[in-house]
This record gives C-alpha cells, sequence and structure tokens, in this order.
C-alpha cells in the first residue's frame, strides 16, 4: 500500500515565528508533491507543488523535497492566524494522488 | 470564471435512496477525481477517470458509482449499498492526472437522516 505519512498535530507556533511540517512517503516512483491548505469546513486549496530536489519559495512559503530520504516539508515564515488549518501532503500515483492525513496548524496570537 | 462546482452544497439522504452529486468543470482538464472526507480523516479516493467514457475503481468505490459521458461532468452516486454515507465529499480536476496539481470544488455534505 502507498502511503504518505504526516504527524497529525496539533502544531502550534507562536505568531511571526516559522512553522515548519513535514511529510514522509513509501513510493519511489513518485514524481510530484503537493501541499494543499484546508481550512474546517471547506475544501482543499493548493498552496505548492514541487517536482525536483531541493527548495522552492513562494512568498512566506517554502517547500523542500529530499527523494533520497523521501521527504517533504513545507516551511510557513511569519506564521499569521489566518494560517491556522489543515495542512495535507499529497504525492503523485499512477494518473492519481496520494494524500496524507494532514498535520492541523495552529498559529497562537 | 474557471473553475469546479459542485452542488448541491447540502444534501440530505433517507436510507435506502439514491442520491446523486454532481461535478462540473470548465477548466478544460482531462482528469477528475472523487474523494470522501470524515471528520478528522484524510482523502480517500472513491473513484477516478482520465478520459471521456473511462473511470477507474478507487480505494473505497464499493456503494458508490459514477458516469463520464462528458469532460466537463463527472457525477457520483451514492447508492443504497453504502451504508454509512454520512461525510464530506470533494471533487477535483487536473490537467495530467497525477502529475500536475489537482483543484478541487467547494464540497458536498452528505446526511444520513
Amino acid at each position: 500500500q502507498k502511503e504518505v505519512e504526516q504527524n497529525s498535530g496539533p502544531l502550534s507556533v507562536p505568531e511571526g515565528a516559522i512553522a515548519s511540517l513535514n511529510c514522509t512517503y513509501s513510493d519511489r516512483g513518485s514524481q510530484s508533491f503537493f501541499w494543499y491548505r484546508q481550512y474546517s469546513g471547506k475544501s482543499p486549496e493548493l498552496i505548492m507543488f514541487i517536482y525536483s530536489n531541493g527548495d522552492k519559495e513562494d512568498g512566506r512559503f517554502t517547500a523542500q523535497l529530499n527523494k533520497a530520504s523521501q521527504y517533504v516539508s513545507l516551511l510557513i515564515r511569519d506564521s499569521q492566524p489566518s494560517d491556522s488549518a489543515t495542512y495535507l501532503c499529497a504525492a503523485s500515483g499512477t494518473y492519481k494522488y496520494i494524500f496524507g492525513t494532514g498535520t492541523r496548524l495552529k498559529v497562537l496570537a | 470564471d474557471g473553475g469546479i462546482t459542485q452542488s448541491p452544497k447540502y444534501l440530505f439522504r433517507k436510507e435506502g435512496q439514491n442520491v446523486t452529486l454532481s461535478c462540473e468543470q470548465n477548466l478544460n482538464h482531462d482528469a477528475m477525481y472523487w474523494y470522501r472526507q470524515d471528520p478528522g480523516q484524510g482523502l480517500r479516493l472513491i473513484y477516478y477517470s482520465q478520459i471521456v467514457n473511462d473511470f477507474q475503481k478507487g480505494d473505497i468505490a464499493e456503494g458508490y458509482s459514477v458516469s463520464r459521458e462528458k469532460k466537463e461532468s463527472f457525477p457520483l452516486t451514492v447508492t443504497s449499498a453504502q451504508k454509512n454515507p454520512t461525510a464530506f465529499y470533494l471533487c477535483a480536476s487536473s490537467p495530467q492526472g497525477g502529475y500536475t496539481e489537482a483543484f478541487f470544488g467547494q464540497g458536498t455534505r452528505l446526511t444520513v437522516v
């Protein structure tokens, strides 16, 4: 069974701090990786995707991929209370996506 | 405005009834997906389709059926065989299934009454 593993949290960080969210995946064939943010009662919203080893930055968000370690992370700089949500990690499968169960982030004002 | 539209937003089903959830996209995406989400849980794949007139079962297809007669539309029927259908249902689409990002509709919350 191909899996994506995330710590369910909650991960609590103070406002203005860096939040670090982590994800591991089992399928070495996965080529693409995605981070989604989901507010309570809403649908997931794409934050970032990454295909290559290394870092990819977009505003306050940085995605990191290490294919050798099968590890993906998302860093949120200058965390805001509005960033409080569940963050879902997904890996590409054959024509489909494998989702983790998500990490709940709480940013404390 | 391009996007994915799910309807209705809320749906109530009586025991023994079949209900159909609508999903329409105008993004010209080839791939479409149906996921189920239970409280505090991740997304579980019900069915997916890469092309018109073709679809595959996901991890939890029992008690559900789909059709893909048009590129824009991928309706999901929750049949009476699905014993625990109360959940949040999410439809998604992608230009190239699995390799590029997927985008989600706003979801349908189904409750059995």
